[in-house]
């Protein structure tokens, strides 16, 4: 199972393009990497997902190099409602008995 | 859209006392997770199913148990509460197989939590 190991907290200022960083190593053939993000008080909601090179949606853009052993979310141009916590999880997206595994999560804190 | 609904946001037990959490999902998912979040240490599996009457422990099933009677519903019990387990509980759920899918249609979908407190 792939472990995700990302920085516990980001500051940034509105306007500004923050890129937050996931490692996974020991990621497997079959897996992809989603980004969820979690407001206080509610459940983490889908962000993005992709397995290799660059997705990007109305919401995020999702980098991941050839060797898959990280990936960057990147959020443009901040807002104050952005401020949340962003966890990245590693996973494959077939069968039963997966045991999906979240890390600690990124607290992203955006300021005016 | 897919709705998954836990039926307590707020539960105040006592040390000792059994609870039950109860998470019910309308989209004929095979799959359902049950997470603990605490400070610092982001979610963490308790446990999961991927059919009716199967279970598998997540990563911290200790004091917890489960129940999956019915394809739907997923229940976290907690035989005697400690003041240890006061957390916010997440269930989530997932179809057993998945397209990738720019819009999330296919990925892990979360409840609203239950924020349990054990005096």
């Amino acid at each position: 199972l792939a472990k995700t190991t990302q920085p516990i907290s980001m500051d940034s200022y509105e306007g500004q393009e923050v890129n937050i960083t996931c490692s996974h190593n020991n990621i497997a053939t079959n897996d992809y990497i989603t980004w969820y993000q979690q407001f206080p008080s509610q459940g983490p909601r889908f962000i993005i997902q992709g397995y290799k090179t660059k997705v990007t949606n109305e919401v995020a853009s999702l980098f991941i190099p050839a060797d898959r052993k990280s990936s960057t979310l990147s959020l443009p141009r901040v807002s104050l409602s952005d401020t949340a916590v962003y966890y990245c999880l590693v996973g494959t997206l077939t069968g039963g008995g997966n045991k999906l595994t979240f890390g600690t999560g990124t607290q992203l804190k955006v300021e005016l | 859209d897919v709705k998954v609904t836990q039926s307590s946001r707020y539960l105040v037990k006592r040390t000792g006392e059994k609870v039950f959490l109860e998470c019910v999902q309308d989209m004929d998912h095979e799959n359902m997770f049950w997470y603990r979040q605490d400070p610092g240490l982001g979610l963490r599996l308790i446990y999961f199913s991927y059919d009716v009457k199967m279970k598998e422990k997540g990563d911290i099933p200790e004091g917890y148990s489960v129940s999956r009677e019915k394809k739907e519903r997923f229940s976290l019990i907690l035989e005697s509460a400690s003041t240890n387990q006061t957390s916010m509980y997440l269930c989530a759920s997932r179809p057993l197989r998945l397209r990738a899918s720019l819009s999330g249609a296919n990925v892990l979908t979360f409840g609203a939590g239950s924020r349990l407190t054990v005096l």
